[in-house]
This record gives C-alpha cells, structure tokens and sequence, in this order.
C-alpha cells in the first residue's frame, strides 16, 4: 500500500544534541512537507519541498534543517538551536506543488529531557 | 495573515446524537476548505475538501459547508458513534498546500 512512513514514532533527546527525523513515501509525490504540532494548536509548516534538491522555509523554520536528495525522502534535523524542540512532527505530501490535498504520516513525538 | 477559529475545544455526547463542528475563517479569498480526522498520536486523515464554488460535501455520516460570505464552515456528523471520537481541524487554503492554515482542532468524545 502506498503511504508515508516517519520513524521513530517516539523520540527522546539531551539538550544540546541534533536528532533526525526521518520521512519516507512511496506515493511518487513531488511535494513534501514538515509540520510541528504542539498541544492545543493547529499544525505549522517548517519546511517544504516542492522537487528533489529544492527546499523553502515554512512559518517556523529557525532552528530545524532538511535535505531532498531524494524524492521518496526528506528529513528533518532538529538542532540544538532549536529553544522548544519538544512537539509532535508531521510529515506530509502532496501530488504536486500546486496540489493542496495532503496525505500525512503517523508522525512523530519528540521529548527533550 | 488568516486566522482559523474552531469552537468548541472539546466536546462531549452521548452516542447516537447529531452534532456540529464549527470552523471559522478571516479571509475570504477562499481556495478551498479541508476538514481532518486525527486520532490520539497519529496523523491527519482527510474527511472532506470542499472547492471554493462549492457549498457543501457529504460522506457517509458527514456532511461539510462553507460559507465564504461569513467565513464560516460546519461539519455536521448524524448518528454519532463512539468510533468518531477523535479530534477534528479545518484547513483552510488560500493556495497551494504550503498555504495551508490549520485550525487548533475540536476533540471529540462521544460516550457509549
């Protein structure tokens, strides 16, 4: 079946590390997309990617990186520059760029302790 | 920027009730309207897109409107089952999906 797979689905991290969620599809979609959703608020974008080796800043990108090597790939790094990194991370995609109709993953719960 | 209100935060009925959600929007250059389904720690499931031109879509047990003249959407669930207790968001688009702007959700309980 074709889907989209985050890994890991929990995540635990020090302050101070970098960690890397990752973000797989299989759907042959264009557009990929990174969302953070923190309790009681509605999702917000961090990263999009329109095409393979292209990327653009969401509404809150300071402190996260991605990479699209690949088309069936785009991960995200949340950095130690990142000051509340704890959240629950969506990724999602779409046919194209201009698509707005979104299939996302089971997403994943990162804690700093 | 677009602001999108969903009221109540939660909600409790018992089973078998017909309920509302509401969704509110401030921008009325409307592309279209999504509402999703989200279960405790999973993604998002699309329920129903509505087109700007249109004025409502029905599936199943659920049925959306929009209303772009007073910024407003409903999504009306009949004969509600424990299995719908999730939360649910509007998403409301002014363009592509980078211009996606979600609601805050309403999660819902229904009580067997």
């Amino acid at each position: 079946d074709g889907g989209i797979t985050q890994s890991p689905k929990y995540l635990f991290r020090k302050e101070g590390q970098n960690v890397t969620l990752s973000c797989e599809q299989n759907l042959n979609h264009d557009a990929m997309y990174w969302y953070r959703q923190d309790p009681g608020q509605g999702l917000r974008l961090i990263y999009y990617s329109q095409i393979v080796n292209d990327f653009q800043k969401g509404d809150i990108a300071e402190g996260y990186s991605v990479s699209r090597e690949k088309k069936e790939s785009f991960p995200l790094t949340v950095t130690s520059a990142q000051k509340n990194p704890t959240a629950f991370y969506l990724c999602a995609s779409s046919m194209s760029p201009g698509a707005n109709v979104l299939t996302f993953g089971a997403g994943s719960r990162l804690t700093v302790l | 920027k677009q602001e999108v209100t969903q009221i109540p935060a939660a909600l409790s009925v018992p089973e078998g009730e017909n309920l509302v959600l509401n969704c509110s929007f401030t921008d009325s250059a409307i592309y279209n309207l999504q509402w999703f389904r989200q279960d405790p720690g999973k993604g998002l499931t699309s329920l129903l897109l509505i087109q700007s031109s249109q004025r409502e879509q029905t599936s199943g047990r659920l049925n959306a409107s929009l209303d772009k003249s007073s910024g407003r959407s409903t999504l009306y669930i009949a004969a509600s089952q424990p299995g719908d207790s999730a939360t649910y968001l509007c998403a409301f688009a002014s363009g592509s999906a980078r211009q996606l702007t979600f609601g805050s959700g309403t999660q819902l309980t229904v009580l067997p």
